[in-house]
């Protein structure tokens, strides 16, 4: 099993360039995330997905947009990249474990001059 | 809004030591999770705590859940440079599949 896969690992883009993240799991987890992670601010909620079909906005969900295409796959995608959207992506999964223990994908590093 | 407070923000200790870090919240949790992400890596879970009270060890890591489960505390004994990574602890409320996130606790660990 791979677990989380995110494409690409890294990224560079002008400003209003856009551009998608690919993640996918093949845990057959139900629950799926988009974070970013910036120095002194730690994980931040972008936006998830509780199940197939079904996506919410999470913490910081302005200049982006998500789709679960199926329960495999949870795209991201910034339609006019800005600066203040450099940072580290990471797709992660979750079951359904009480818990909600996360699975995370090994990120995507986007740079937006 | 649900906040974990870490602390410190940043260690830096000599191989063999012993060191506790701490997650603090106002707000109950249902349970509280605890990561560790590695340079250049996605996080990784090492332990969930449930109950309050719970104490759970993971060979050298010995992971807390406060009475109240609003808090919840790590201690590394005999720490080796192995350990180094940032620590983030995560918090379920029960309304949603939602984690909340603490900033991190930065441990760097000197051979």
């Amino acid at each position: 099993n791979a677990g989380v896969t995110q494409t690409p690992k890294f990224q560079v883009l002008k400003t209003g360039q856009s551009m998608t993240l690919q993640c996918a799991q093949d845990m057959n987890h139900n629950s799926m995330y988009w974070y970013r992670q910036d120095p002194g601010m730690g994980l931040r909620l972008i936006y998830y997905s509780a199940s197939e079909g079904t996506t919410d906005k999470g913490e910081v969900p302005n200049g982006y947009n998500v789709s679960r295409l199926n329960k495999r796959e949870f795209s991201l995608r910034l339609e006019s990249a800005a600066p203040s959207q450099t940072s580290v992506y990471f797709c992660a999964s979750s079951g359904l474990a009480a818990a909600y223990e996360q699975y995370f994908g090994p990120g995507t590093r986007l740079t937006v001059t | 809004t649900q906040l974990l407070e870490q602390s410190p923000q940043f260690l830096s200790i000599q191989e063999g030591e012993n060191l506790t870090v701490y997650c603090n919240s106002s707000s109950v949790f249902s349970s509280l999770q605890w990561y560790r992400q590695e340079p250049g890596e996605g996080p990784v879970l090492l332990v969930t705590v449930v109950t309050g009270g719970e104490v759970k060890k993971l060979k050298r890591l010995t992971f807390q859940f406060g009475d109240a489960r609003k808090d919840s505390s790590l201690h590394i004994t005999a720490a080796q440079p192995g350990d180094t990574g940032l620590y983030l602890c995560a918090g379920l409320t029960g309304a949603n599949s939602k984690l909340t996130f603490g900033k991190g606790i930065t441990l760097s660990v000197r051979p």
